[in-house]
């Protein structure tokens, strides 16, 4: 799987956009971009995932270069409850399906009044 | 939403002692992972199953741990012996298994070995 790169940490003022950045220069053509963060000791909780496109969802969106070697994740309007470990995971599902999440140490985001 | 449910979200054991951390991962879900993460590190990947048998397995994962699906809804994770090195919290996850679909993980249990 290929390794990533991510910032220490960031942080954003509340109601603004929060990009977080995420290198993946290794990346091959079948593994996907995703993205969890992780809230002081929870479960880690599946944001938003790509392979080639940008994509939308209700909590955030991704967008992967045309080469695929980095992806932004994009909090449109941060909130205080965004602050949080974010992590970017590149992975291929074996036989289509089964693949194991490699976590690195990721970004802490914290989101100001 | 369905959600990965995890039980107990906390367990104290003696050194020695074997402990099971049960988990129901959502129901029409195929694959089925347990993760583990310690206190301020990250979080690691230990143990992945299919069709009633593990797919892969991490170092970590030795002859001290087990994997079962006993019902056909639960999942659990075994420790036979456990070591104070065994102190984390354990995470259980699943997909559906299609096309690069998301894992999704539980809450948790945090496992405190005395």
């Amino acid at each position: 799987d290929a390794k990533t790169t991510q910032p220490p940490s960031m942080d954003c003022a509340e109601g603004r956009a929060a990009n977080l950045p995420c290198n993946h220069s290794t990346i091959s053509g079948n593994e996907y971009v995703y993205w969890y963060r992780q809230i002081h000791s929870q479960g880690p909780q599946y944001i938003i995932h790509g392979l080639k496109n940008n994509e939308t969802n209700e909590m955030a969106s991704l967008i992967i270069t045309e080469d695929r070697k980095s992806s932004t994740l994009i909090l449109p309007h941060a909130t205080l409850r965004d602050t949080a470990v974010y992590y970017c995971i590149v992975s291929f599902p074996r036989g289509g399906s089964n693949y194991k999440l490699t976590f690195g140490k990721g970004t802490l985001l914290t989101v100001n009044p | 939403e369905p959600e990965v449910t995890q039980t107990p979200s906390h367990q104290v054991t003696q050194m020695g002692q074997e402990v099971i951390l049960r988990c129901v991962p959502i129901s029409n879900h195929l694959y089925f992972y347990w993760y583990r993460q310690i206190l301020g590190q990250k979080v690691e990947f230990l143990v992945s199953f299919y069709n009633n048998e593990i797919s892969e397995k991490s170092e970590i994962f030795d002859d001290q741990f087990s994997v079962e699906r006993p019902d056909g809804s639960n999942f659990t994770l075994k420790i036979r012996s456990t070591k104070l090195e065994d102190s984390a919290m354990y995470f259980c996850a699943s997909t559906v298994g299609q096309g690069g679909q998301p894992q999704h993980f539980g809450d948790g249990t945090r496992l405190s070995i005395l």
